[in-house]
């Protein structure tokens, strides 16, 4: 299917344990990024990519490892659960700026409670 | 500290009334863009605004881009029950990063 798909949709772990959110898209955005989403906080972006094997931090990077061997692909992966890791979390893709055009593109969303 | 404070937090409103978001900061953007959430799903871009002054409307919405590039606000005009959701307004800078504000939830009673 095109657009871009986030997997799992829900997933309940434990403190300490690594989780991985996956992230694909089939634009071929340059450009992708991972937000979290907590009430009053709206979306804090975590980590950002602006081309594959070329990432950035966010504002709240801490406990969140990315990468970006393939444009499509951007997991996030949390090496040791906590539980204020417990958020829902969003993938984002856009093009690059210099095209003029960076509309973000919002997978579904993943929902991740750490007990 | 959020880059961007968005007003008002929620807004509760009647089929027909008028609306103002405002979202405001004390960073220059590049560019200023208005998303739309609904529950369960990722935010849905509305508008772009690129130029300080800039001025746009998408039917019964009205966005407009703050003559310095700091602050913007979204009119939503006759409210119905069809935009209710939360609203959240993002900056864009030099560097394609964008920073959001904590959103508006508004809901639109019949």
């Amino acid at each position: 299917d095109a657009g871009i798909t986030q997997s799992p949709r829900y997933k309940i772990t434990e403190t300490g344990r690594q989780v991985t959110l996956m992230c694909h898209q089939t634009w071929s955005h340059s450009y992708m990024f991972w937000y979290r989403q907590d009430l009053g906080h709206g979306l804090r972006l975590i980590y950002y990519s602006a081309a594959a094997d070329i990432t950035d931090k966010g504002e709240v990077p801490d406990g969140y490892v990315v990468s970006r061997s393939k444009t499509e692909n951007f997991p996030l992966t949390l090496e040791s659960a906590t539980r204020s890791q417990t958020s829902v979390y969003f993938c984002a893709s856009s093009d690059s700026p210099l095209a003029g055009y960076n509309e973000q593109f919002f997978g579904p969303g993943t929902r991740l409670t750490v007990l | 500290t959020q880059l961007l404070e968005q007003s008002p937090q929620f807004l509760s409103i009647q089929e027909g009334e008028n609306l103002t978001v405002y979202c405001n900061s004390s960073s220059v953007f590049s560019s200023l863009q208005w998303y739309r959430q609904e529950p369960g799903e990722g935010p849905v871009l509305l508008v772009t605004v690129v130029t300080g002054g800039e001025v746009k409307k998408l039917k019964r919405l009205t966005f407009q881009f703050g003559d310095a590039r700091k602050d913007s606000s979204l009119h939503i005009t006759a409210a119905q029950p069809g935009d209710t959701g939360l609203y959240l307004c993002a900056g864009v800078d030099n560097f394609n990063k964008f920073y959001f504000g904590s959103g508006t939830k508004l809901n639109v009673k019949p």
